[in-house]
């Protein structure tokens, strides 16, 4: 059982530079989230999914884009990459009648640099 | 404007003892409240939530309170075990007719359990 993988976990990334931060889940699960942590902070929702081909953004979603074509996947596109993204980025997902007793399952993060 | 408050940075207690993790929130239309624990290098993991309809809710070794005329909920560790040593945030959501499950996190705090 997978449950949320994401890809890659570590990047530097140049500014300006572009990249897509994969996130895939196997749980079948209709919502799913993007939230960046910086330290000393709580996590910061980028974007949202409540099901495919549904998006909406979260508190922080400049400088990000997402798709959600299909329920498993939900990458989160960086366009010019700037010093302010350097973060830890986490994907998560639950299932709506989940969301209170269970919670989110999240990745592991990737962890990203612009330099 | 910070919704979700998680005041004391970091917490030590001895193993055995018990852990009072503390957090405030603004909102008064959250509907339901979780706990995570993160440990470095991983995503964050669901330890315990209750709905705003009760005043406690406890499995196992965690128990969390809420206090809803306060704003203030609480998680208890009991007894603190080395393995407890984490990040811990809590984490507020409405539910309701515009649920789509987002969380707003607080800061977190690094509770180190001493054997």
């Amino acid at each position: 059982n997978a449950g949320v993988t994401q890809t890659p976990k570590f990047r530097i990334l140049k500014i300006g530079q572009s990249m897509t931060l994969q996130c895939t889940q196997d749980m079948n699960h209709n919502y799913m989230y993007w939230y960046r942590q910086d330290p000393g902070m709580g996590l910061k929702l980028i974007y949202y999914s409540v099901g495919a081909g549904i998006t909406d953004k979260g508190e922080v979603p400049n400088g990000y884009n997402v798709s959600r074509s299909t329920t498993e996947d939900f990458p989160l596109r960086l366009e010019l990459a700037a010093p302010s993204q350097t973060s830890v980025y986490f994907c998560a997902s639950t299932h709506p009648e989940g969301q209170i007793n269970y919670g989110y399952t999240f990745g592991s993060g990737t962890r990203l640099t612009v330099v | 404007d910070q919704q979700v408050k998680q005041n004391s940075p970091s917490l030590s207690v001895q193993e055995g003892r018990i852990s009072i993790l503390n957090c405030d929130y603004t909102n008064s239309m959250f509907d339901y409240f979780l706990w995570y624990k993160k440990y470095p290098a991983e995503g964050p993991t669901f330890l315990i939530s209750i709905s705003s309809i009760k005043d406690k809710n406890e499995d196992g070794r965690f128990t969390v309170f809420l206090n809803k005329s306060a704003k203030h909920l609480s998680l208890h560790i009991v007894p603190s075990q080395p393995g407890d040593s984490a990040v811990y945030f809590c984490a507020a959501s409405g539910y309701g007719s515009s649920n789509t499950g987002k969380l707003i996190f607080g800061q977190g705090t690094t509770l180190q359990v001493k054997p």
